[in-house]
């Protein structure tokens, strides 16, 4: 059972861009959605985080949008760098935060 | 400040095999956190582990087991080893309670069984 959908699984960004990132979640006990930045051979690390309570967070080139009502969250990187390029994933939580759920991911990459 | 430390950083077994995989969380952390992450996928909760104690578990048969140790190192044990096993490894720690405490993964083991 997926509960967290993402999408795309891959992305193609030009330098200068703006990459967007899709993500749904299906179980409303969910309260954190964070999102995770992976580079190859390194474990997920993260990037920026948000509450249901509020709709956007902006944190420099990244920016959370979120939509409780349709259940669905998104991740956009302004102004896209090469060392943006990159496995993100969405991921939700509750209780604490303890226990996260991860999306499937997804492959960026920026070019020059 | 160190972060989260896994060891091995690989390791390759046969399936009926049993493996150990070690961590140290971050100083000042308590909890630790382990996951699974597959080929192209994401990480998937296999169990968390505060005061030497399983809290939660995942979707993950009984062969996976784990240990909590005072100084709040951990680890993940696996029984019978099955290919289907194969996957990176990760521990990731955090601080217990209440309030916004996000997890800090360490780089993993990467598991290959034969």
């Amino acid at each position: 059972q997926q509960q967290v959908k993402q999408s795309p699984q891959s992305l193609i960004v030009q330098k200068g861009g703006i990459s967007i990132i899709n993500c749904a979640y299906e179980n409303t006990a969910f309260d954190y959605f964070p999102w995770y930045q992976q580079f190859p051979g390194k474990g997920p690390a993260l990037l920026i985080a948000i509450r249901p309570d509020v709709s956007e967070k902006k944190e420099g080139r990244f920016t959370i949008s979120f939509n409780k009502s349709a259940k669905q969250f998104s991740l956009h990187i302004m102004d896209s760098q090469p060392g943006d390029s990159a496995t993100y994933f969405c991921a939700a939580g509750s209780g604490g935060y303890q226990k996260v759920t991860f999306g499937t991911g997804t492959k960026l990459q920026v070019i020059p | 400040d160190a972060g989260v430390t896994q060891s091995p950083t690989h390791l390759i077994k046969t399936r009926g095999q049993q493996v150990t995989l070690r961590c140290s969380p971050k100083s000042g952390h308590d909890t630790v956190s382990w996951y699974q992450q597959a080929l192209g996928q994401g990480p998937q909760f296999i169990f968390q582990y505060y005061e030497e104690e399983e809290r939660q578990r995942g979707n993950f048969p009984d062969r996976f087991s784990g240990h909590q140790f005072p100084n709040y190192s951990s680890e993940l044990n696996v029984n019978a080893l099955l290919l289907g096993d194969s996957a990176l490894y990760l521990c990731a720690s955090s601080t217990y309670g209440t309030g916004e405490s996000p997890l800090h993964f360490g780089n993993g083991t990467r598991l290959t069984v034969t």
